[in-house]
């Protein structure tokens, strides 16, 4: 069964600063891997979503690697801001199962 | 606007009244979804439904019935909630299951079953 795990659990950093974030998953047959971000009470909104023949995905700010055979995943984050405190988690499609990681709650500090 | 609404967002209930979810989606997705999320656990797919009147068990069925008589509806269904059912549900689409597909998420129902 596909475990998903989010280290480190809460990450707190001054603006400014570039910060990763990592995920690994136990078997590395995934279609896909995505990671979102949520914020208190709200949903989740998709960040970057990296199939399994891909490497990394880039949007702005962010930048997400894939390496499957190691089952691992980070997201990068440049020149962190206040607006971007939240909680990532990361995602790994099989099949038709989704699993997710507990995520890591990120705060940013002016 | 494209998106996925859930009703209500809040609800308080007592153990064995049943009660339903109700989830809509207006981009005429194919899959469709239920999670729930609880700290420290991430979130677990309840149900998903590839297409009408296709509907299959996740991971956390046990508890839960669904219904896919139309594309755009997916309602969760507690026939009687019990207090480990209190948590936070989370209703998602996408166009196809495919690989390639993101998953959009409606806002959340948070539940608290006394």
């Amino acid at each position: 069964k596909q475990e998903v795990t989010q280290i480190p659990a809460a990450l707190s950093v001054p603006e400014g600063e570039n910060l990763v974030l990592n995920c690994s998953f136990t078997d590395s047959a995934i279609y896909n891997l995505q990671w979102f971000r949520q914020d208190p009470g709200k949903g989740l909104t998709s960040l970057l979503l990296i199939q399994s023949s891909q490497r990394e995905q880039t949007s702005g700010r962010l930048n997400a690697s894939l390496d499957k055979s190691s089952g691992r995943s980070t997201l990068y984050i440049a020149a962190s801001q206040p607006g971007d405190s939240a909680t990532y988690l990361c995602a790994v499609k099989d099949n038709n199962d989704m699993r997710f990681g507990a995520g890591t709650r990120l705060t940013v500090k002016p | 606007e494209a998106q996925v609404t859930q009703n209500p967002r809040y609800l308080i209930t007592v153990t064995g009244k049943k009660l339903t979810v109700t989830c809509s989606q207006n981009m005429n997705h194919e899959y469709m979804s239920w999670y729930r999320q609880d700290p420290g656990l991430g979130l677990r797919q309840i149900y998903y439904s590839m297409n009408v009147e296709v509907t299959d068990k996740g991971d956390v069925p046990e508890g839960y019935k669904v219904s896919r008589k139309e594309k755009r509806n997916f309602p969760l269904i507690l026939e009687s909630p019990s207090p480990n059912q209190t948590s936070l549900y989370f209703c998602a689409s996408s166009l196809l299951a495919g690989a390639r597909e993101t998953q959009y998420f409606g806002p959340g129902t948070r539940l608290l079953v006394l």
